[in-house]
């Protein structure tokens, strides 16, 4: 079963930044907690990881609180293209997917 | 970063009839997996494609209805068997290039399965 929560979905402006929670509080102290995002027909794309500190790559940020129970995915200015579905995972030897969030970016 | 390729991307077939799904990857890779995809749902594992020896099924996947090979390590099949309309899904190949929790996964996109 996937260890993660997340709201079904959620509403953005175009432009905005948009943050998207995920709860992970029975995360294990070697765990690392995975964002991946599919778009519509396509497959899952890898967006970033973390451990314990926060972490930013050139399409978003991973704020992971201090406890790790919980994270947030930032995308810093969210486009019309940023419309998916977004996959917060804890890792272990697999991935296992839970329901994820719908994000719609309003124009 | 691994391109994979997925073949077919689509297909239809008869109900009682067997798919062979194909996913080929560009590099050598540690490990790969499959996932089912149903009509508006998350995607579920099946099972884990071990290299030399027999594939790693999840709860509720069985061997005999999703037998998998893997000859090396750049290749893989899934066979679906004896379909039937609740098979209709779309199937998709996984692989990490290293063991351990802090290697990122990559898709292929995906093969779409309707069965009539």
């Amino acid at each position: 079963d996937a260890k993660t929560t997340q709201p079904p979905s959620m509403d953005c402006a175009e432009g905005r930044a948009a943050n998207l929670p995920c709860n992970h509080s029975t995360i294990s102290g070697n765990e690392y907690v995975y964002w991946y995002r599919q778009i519509h027909s396509q497959g899952p794309q890898y967006i970033i990881h973390g451990l314990k500190n926060n972490e930013t790559n050139e399409m978003a940020s991973l704020i992971i609180t201090e406890d790790r129970k919980s994270s947030t995915l930032i995308l810093p200015h969210a486009t019309l293209r940023d419309t998916a579905v977004y996959y917060c995972i804890v890792r272990d030897d697999k991935i296992i997917f839970g329901k994820g969030t719908r994000l719609h970016i309003l124009p | 970063s691994a391109v994979i390729s997925q073949k077919p991307s689509r297909d239809i077939c008869q109900r009682g009839t067997s798919l062979t799904i194909q996913c080929q990857v560009d590099s050598q890779v540690t490990m790969m997996f499959w996932y089912r995809q149903q009509p508006g749902q998350s995607l579920t594992l099946i099972a884990t494609a071990n290299q030399g020896s027999e594939a790693t099924y999840e709860s509720g996947f069985v061997i005999d209805k999703f037998p998998i090979s893997r000859p090396n390590l750049t290749f893989s099949t899934l066979t679906v068997s004896n379909m039937s309309p609740e098979d209709s899904s779309i199937y998709l190949c996984s692989v990490t290039g290293g063991w351990g929790m802090n290697t990122e996964a990559f898709f292929g996109q995906g093969t779409r399965l309707t069965v009539v």
